[in-house]
């Protein structure tokens, strides 16, 4: 079948450095994507792959494997405010625009 | 510029009923989502409607329905109402040309009693 799998929670203490994985099973995509959500919140845009490699966005930062079906997203300098669920989710060939998302990652910032 | 919006923001319903969720996509968006997400879970693809006409869909019964409006703006309907149907519907709009990035909205969180 075609699935993403992530670790279901991560806890961590302010300052730190959290590294969510995500492995993929799907047959072809456009780009591995990172969406963070706070309770009772929308999902909001973090970072987008398209291409192997590391892209850095500020505190964050996300590398694509297609050669591994393996993706991450690097939360550094953690804070309190990055408590919250992070979904990867990838736009596949054969559905253009539909997104397929992990089940999600809960991470705990203690202080 | 205001990004996308959803009404209501909750809702009650009865099993059997039948319930209409709306969404305004963020301004200059084309193409409209929705999602169901369920507690716990990642978001489930619904459809998709793009130049008011469905272009995607996902598994889910023809009880979801939905519409697009000339403004873009966008519906769903879901009749015949489950218990399984309680959970937050989400709205997502993008550019249907190059658009990686989907905006979503807070969503409506549905309860089905």
């Amino acid at each position: 079948g075609q699935s993403l799998e992530q670790p279901s929670e991560v806890t961590a203490v302010e300052g730190a450095i959290v590294q969510i994985n995500c492995t993929y099973q799907t047959s072809g995509f456009y780009g591995l994507s990172w969406y963070q959500q706070h309770d009772g919140g929308a999902p909001t845009f973090l970072s987008y792959n398209a291409l192997d490699g590391l892209e850095e966005t500020g505190r964050f930062s996300s590398f694509l494997s297609r050669s591994d079906s393996y993706g991450y997203l690097l939360l550094q300098e953690l804070q309190m405010k990055d408590s919250a669920s992070y979904f990867c989710a990838v736009r596949r060939t054969d559905s253009w625009g539909k997104l397929q998302f992990g089940a999600g990652t809960q991470v705990v910032v203690t202080p | 510029d205001a990004g996308v919006t959803q009404s209501p923001t909750h809702l009650i319903k009865t099993r059997g009923q039948q319930v209409t969720l709306r969404c305004s996509p963020k301004s200059g968006h084309d193409t409209v989502s929705w999602y169901q997400q369920a507690l716990g879970q990642g978001p489930q693809f619904i459809f998709q409607y793009y130049e008011e006409e469905e272009r995607q869909r996902g598994n889910f019964p023809d009880r979801f329905s939905g519409h697009q409006f000339p403004n873009y703006s966008s519906e769903l309907n879901v009749n015949a109402l489950l218990l399984g149907d309680s959970a937050l519907y989400l709205c997502a709009s993008s550019l249907r040309v190059g658009g990686n990035i989907q905006y979503f909205g807070a969503g409506t969180r549905l309860s089905v009693l």
